[in-house]
């Protein structure tokens, strides 16, 4: 299970932190990412980070703005925004790589979190 | 990483089978076997229901099935039902070690 926190109202130019907090499996062995929805858009990968920390990459379009860091040791993983803009504004999703029947470890994401919405507004 | 395309909209009648299309280029569909899709109702979040472009997650409906040539990955549908109305997204990993999701395909059942 995935449940993502942190989200609220915050005003261009803010920050904020998004948490993903994860139950029922080994957090430490699973790449994990963050996906955004706008209001009545489509889906946008945002960023990524592996099992271990090593790896992190993000979205062009966010141009080092946001910054995604895990403790494994919790199980959660975290969204650092700063800068906020308006086009921010959405549904953030948190979602883990998908074990197959098979005990592979995928390139779908399921689970996924209910998700947190972040509003920016002026 | 511009998105992946997809019909805005797709529709059938009840019992029909539907295809939803999705192009990319060589830099993500057409470069690895890692094409997902995701149906999502309104107001929840998405579902898998195809991984690593033809397979099917346990508990999904073998009414879904998926397919690629080359740089444009596919989604069928088979004996459409009314549960099946929703948003569908395709999602590709890249060369880059991203992923790119796709426009969203709306689909209606008649």
């Amino acid at each position: 299970q995935l449940v993502e926190s942190g989200g609220g109202l915050v005003k261009t130019g803010e920050s904020l932190r998004l948490s993903c907090e994860a139950s029922g499996f080994a957090f430490n062995k699973f790449t994990m990412i963050w996906v955004r929805q706008a209001p009545g858009k489509g889906l946008e990968w945002v960023s990524s980070i592996s099992s271990g920390s090593t790896y992190m990459y993000y979205a062009d379009s966010l141009r080092g703005r946001f910054t995604v860091s895990r403790d494994n040791a919790k199980s959660v993983m975290f969204l650092e925004m700063h800068s906020l803009r308006a086009e921010d504004t959405a549904i953030y999703f948190c979602a883990r790589r998908l074990l197959s029947d098979y005990g592979v470890i995928t390139r779908g994401f399921d689970p996924w979190g209910q998700g947190t919405l972040v509003t920016v507004s002026s | 990483q511009s998105a992946l395309t997809q019909p805005a909209s797709v529709s059938g009648s009840p019992g029909q089978s539907i295809t939803i299309s999705c192009t990319g280029t060589s830099s993500d569909v057409g470069a690895h076997n890692y094409v997902s899709w995701y149906q999502q109702h309104t107001g929840k979040a998405p579902k898998v229901v195809i991984y690593d472009v033809t397979y099917r997650p346990s508990g999904v409906s073998n009414r879904f099935s998926g397919s690629r040539s080359g740089n444009t990955a596919s989604l069928t549908i088979s004996g459409l039902q009314a549960e099946d109305e929703a948003d569908y997204y395709c999602c590709s990993y890249t060369t880059s070690s991203t992923y790119v999701f796709g426009s969203g395909t709306k689909v209606t059942v008649l």
